[in-house]
């Protein structure tokens, strides 16, 4: 099976943009999380998304956004994007169904603000 | 909302050595996971522990959950040279529906 797919791998946006990353998971699974990695912050979990509609929310502004497509496609939106928004977006896919799921990690968009 | 702490978040340890690494969480978990990321790299899973007291083993790797189901280990024995990267754990609350990672363990080893 393939693996997560993220595009684009890496951005260069100015501050004020608006950015939207992607994120195709694993063939049959319908969970797709989102991460935002900073270094030294470890994995802040922006939100998870299941059969389109959005299971968990984590702590961060309005300003991220998300959606998942009926194929399990996902897509996170940041807008009007701040210097401090610089990090590796990881996804992570899982078949959805069950409370004690592996996570599969895409390789991430690395995304520079200026 | 739930709490969880890794320490240390750094260590350099000669190759031969052993490492360990601690997760604690302040509130009682269902399971928890392990990850580990290579430089430039993606968090890879490791491995899943579910019971009380339960301890699993891949080769040079243990993981431990403590009897309280609220804190875990991870111990390398005897370093390589591959094993460097930042070790994560994930923990899911008996309350909760997603995983919540720690800051990780940066682990490099010298040869």
């Amino acid at each position: 099976k393939a693996g997560v797919t993220q595009t684009p791998r890496y951005l260069i946006k100015t501050r004020g943009q608006q950015v939207t990353l992607s994120c195709s998971p694993i063939s049959g699974h319908r969970s797709v999380s989102w991460y935002q990695q900073t270094p030294g912050q470890g994995l802040q979990f922006l939100f998870e998304y299941f059969s389109e509609t959005q299971r968990n929310k984590g702590n961060f502004p309005g300003r991220f956004s998300g959606r998942q497509f009926s194929n399990s496609r996902s897509e996170m939106n940041v807008s009007t994007l701040e210097l401090g928004d610089s990090a590796l977006y990881l996804c992570a896919s899982s078949l959805g169904g069950g409370t004690a799921e592996t996570q599969y990690f895409g390789p991430g968009t690395r995304l520079l603000v200026l | 909302g739930q709490q969880v702490m890794q320490i240390p978040q750094y260590q350099h340890v000669q190759e031969g050595e052993d490492f360990t690494t601690y997760c604690n969480s302040s509130t009682t978990l269902s399971n928890i996971q392990w990850y580990k990321q290579r430089p430039g790299g993606h968090p890879v899973f490791l491995i899943q522990l579910v019971k009380s007291g339960e301890v699993k083993k891949q080769k040079r790797l243990t993981f431990q959950f403590g009897e309280a189901k609220k804190n875990s280990s991870l111990h390398i024995t005897a370093t390589q040279t591959t094993d460097v990267g930042t070790y994560f754990c994930a923990c899911k609350e008996t309350s909760g529906s997603r995983l919540t990672f720690g800051e990780g363990t940066q682990l490099t080893v010298n040869p």
